[in-house]
């Protein structure tokens, strides 16, 4: 079984432009999150898609956004670069089962602000 | 709120002793507590779960938690360390609150097995 994949590997930007980072969950998962590992800040939640429907989102500005497309897959975009946004932007996968509640992780993007 | 403390940023063990990575956790309500493990430039590997039933649980790569509720702890051990289990751990718990589905993470651990 396939595992949550991201593209892509490495993202190189200037500081004001716009990222966009794309994520494939687990097969029969519905549900996407992406977090942001940032050095020195740690694992951070961003974003909680399930169903194609925005659940959650965690303490970013609103420059950060996505969407979760029909096929469940997702895409997270990042608006006005700035030179703190360069992290490593995981994205996990969940079947949303109640009394699961473990999250599969992909390879991650590294993006990278200058 | 929801928090785990990872205590230790690095733990040395020799190849073949056993290894304890340890983690604390603060939650209102029932916990749910995960560890993964991160090699380098890779993403998380989920390596055990603690969701209900016997505090000790089995996990992945030979791995094991011993979940304690009086002492909030929820330590990664393992009888025998292997030189490839270097890697850096995290500790999680999920929060649920307010609408939430999602995992706050400890600090990490730095793991070094020397042979």
């Amino acid at each position: 079984e396939a595992g949550v994949t991201q593209s892509p590997t490495h993202l190189i930007k200037t500081r004001g432009q716009q990222a966009t980072l794309r994520c494939s969950p687990i097969s029969g998962h519905t549900s996407v999150y992406w977090y942001q590992q940032a050095l020195g800040l740690g694992l951070q939640f961003l974003l909680w898609y399930d169903e194609g429907e925005e659940r959650n989102r965690g303490n970013f500005p609103p420059r950060f956004s996505g969407r979760q497309f029909p096929n469940y897959s997702s895409e997270l975009n990042v608006n006005a670069l700035e030179l703190e946004d360069s992290a490593l932007y995981l994205c996990a996968s969940s079947p949303w089962d109640r009394g699961s509640y473990e999250q599969y992780f992909g390879p991650g993007t590294r993006l990278t602000v200058t | 709120a929801q928090s785990v403390a990872q205590p230790e940023d690095q733990v040395n063990v020799a190849e073949g002793n056993p290894l304890t990575v340890k983690c604390t956790y603060s939650v209102s309500g029932n916990p749910y507590l995960f560890w993964y493990v991160q090699y380098p430039n890779r993403g998380l590997q989920f390596l055990l779960k603690y969701i209900t039933g016997d505090n000790l649980v089995k996990g992945s790569y030979g791995f094991e938690a011993e979940f304690n509720k009086s002492q909030t702890s929820f330590h990664l051990k393992k009888p025998s360390a292997l030189v490839s289990d270097s890697a850096l751990y995290f500790c999680a718990v999920r929060d649920g609150s307010g609408g939430y589905n999602k995992l706050i993470f400890g600090a990490g651990t730095r793991l070094a097995v020397h042979p």
